[in-house]
């Protein structure tokens, strides 16, 4: 499975823009780019996915670099509820049938400052 | 959508037991994964099924780890023998085709 790259820890300010990023060098040009986000005591929850342009939605924007080597959550407004674990997987387009599981990492655990 | 049912949310259970999970997912949801969470890193693989068909069990932890998804609708994982190691979070996860998937809030399993 290609591998994912995010930093351990952020912060930001509530009401500020936050810009969460992932590094994912060996990405195959099938994979998709999904965001997850798992807050305390929740399973994860799905934010957002995209293939090669940038994808909005009433959550968050998802911005990929042109050579897919990186992309780059947005949060336009953290507030506190945003507080929780961001996990950027990359899934492959698969046939059906085909497991297609979620590969996470670690994540970045993102702290909201009041 | 009333979203992936889990239950029980908490389970305490003494060593050797045995101990059965259910997860209901989205009632339109063909696809059924189960995961595990312990402490501090992310969910990590078990099996999956697609309709009643368990078709990816190679990432079970054991062979007292087993699952179910009897007539394509709830599933069940079930863990004999238990043993201190199995402490976690198991999270069930419901999806289709090349959708992302739903997870449930997951059930805490604590071995004394």
């Amino acid at each position: 499975d290609a591998k994912t790259t995010q930093p351990n820890s952020m912060e930001s300010n509530e009401e500020e823009p936050v810009h969460l990023p992932c590094n994912h060098s060996t990405i195959s040009g099938t994979d998709y780019i999904h965001w997850y986000r798992q807050l305390p005591s929740q399973g994860p929850e799905y934010v957002i996915h995209g293939l090669t342009s940038n994808v909005n939605n009433r959550m968050a924007s998802l911005a990929i670099a042109e050579d897919r080597k990186s992309s780059t959550l947005i949060l336009h407004r953290a507030t506190l509820r945003d507080a929780a674990v961001y996990y950027c997987i990359l899934v492959p387009l698969i046939s059906s049938g085909s497991a297609r599981q979620l590969t996470f990492g670690s994540g970045t655990q993102l702290t909201v400052l009041p | 959508d009333t979203g992936v049912s889990q239950n029980p949310r908490h389970k305490i259970t003494k060593r050797g037991q045995n101990v059965t999970f259910r997860c209901d997912p989205i009632s339109e949801h063909n696809r059924l994964y189960w995961y595990r969470q312990t402490l501090g890193q992310g969910p990590e693989f078990l099996t999956y099924f697609q309709n009643e068909a368990q078709l990816e069990k190679s990432r079970l932890l054991s062979d007292r780890f087993s699952a179910e998804r009897p007539k394509g609708s709830f599933s069940t994982l079930e863990i004999q023998r238990t043993e201190q190691g199995d402490s976690a979070m198991y999270l069930c996860a419901s999806g289709t085709d090349n959708q992302p998937q739903h997870f449930g809030d997951g059930t805490r399993l604590s071995i004394l």
